[in-house]
């Protein structure tokens, strides 16, 4: 079945830990994107990317980064995870062209980082 | 720049009560306008889009462009429409939310 997949669901890590955030998505879609957060409050567009080989910034600085070897695969890394990063992390995919370009979003990663 | 506006944060109406929920953005091209929703304990979904003018649940929204809105409107508010709301806007690649407004229908 078609889905957009994220893990892990929640996370519990030690300040200065290194930690990949995963999405899969198997829609077939070409555009990805990364938002953050905070439970019942804005959705922030931290990256995003075109397809393969591509990634961009989004609105909201981060010091997450974010890598697109594959169509189907974009992981979210933190290299050294802070407290102010504690929030929750949505991944989402949409087709680039068409009538139906709205995003799918994933269940979401929430992250505490102690 | 792109902006999104949902100047609401909070709308509680009664059961069987009209329910508007307001949009409005920038953008200096011709935009993709969306509302998505978040149930509780669910994923953020779409709800409609403005280039399908189609009705959903019995909400519709219609762009304005002169006033560059997206209001979000249905005439008889149900308990099951309790949800966040988002407004999105899709332009020069990234898709951009707003704030969200929660809305509490209460019987």
């Amino acid at each position: 079945e078609a889905d957009i997949y994220q893990t892990p669901r929640y996370l519990v890590i030690g300040t200065g830990k290194k930690i990949t955030l995963e999405c899969s998505q198997t829609m077939g879609h070409d555009k990805m994107y990364w938002y953050q957060q905070d439970p019942g409050m804005e959705l922030h567009l931290i990256h995003y990317s075109y397809g393969v080989n591509s990634t961009e910034k989004g609105d909201l600085s981060s010091e997450s980064t974010v890598s697109r070897i594959r169509t189907e695969h974009f992981p979210l890394t933190l290299e050294s995870a802070r407290p102010s990063h504690t929030s929750q992390y949505l991944c989402a995919s949409s087709a680039y062209r068409g009538m139906n370009t709205e995003a799918f979003f994933g269940q979401g990663t929430r992250l505490t980082v102690v | 720049a792109q902006r999104v506006t949902q100047p609401e944060k909070l709308l509680s109406v009664f059961k069987g009560a009209p329910v508007e929920l307001k949009c409005n953005y920038s953008y200096s091209g011709s935009p993709e306008l969306f509302w998505y929703v978040q149930y509780s304990r669910q994923r953020l979904q779409l709800l409609l889009r403005h280039i399908s003018r189609e009705s959903i649940k019995g909400f519709t929204a219609d762009l304005n462009k002169g006033e560059t809105s997206f209001h979000l409107k249905k005439p008889f508010a149900q308990e099951e429409d309790s949800a966040m709301y988002y407004c999105a806007l899709r332009g020069w690649g990234k898709l951009q939310f707003g704030a969200g407004t929660q809305v509490v229908v209460t019987p």
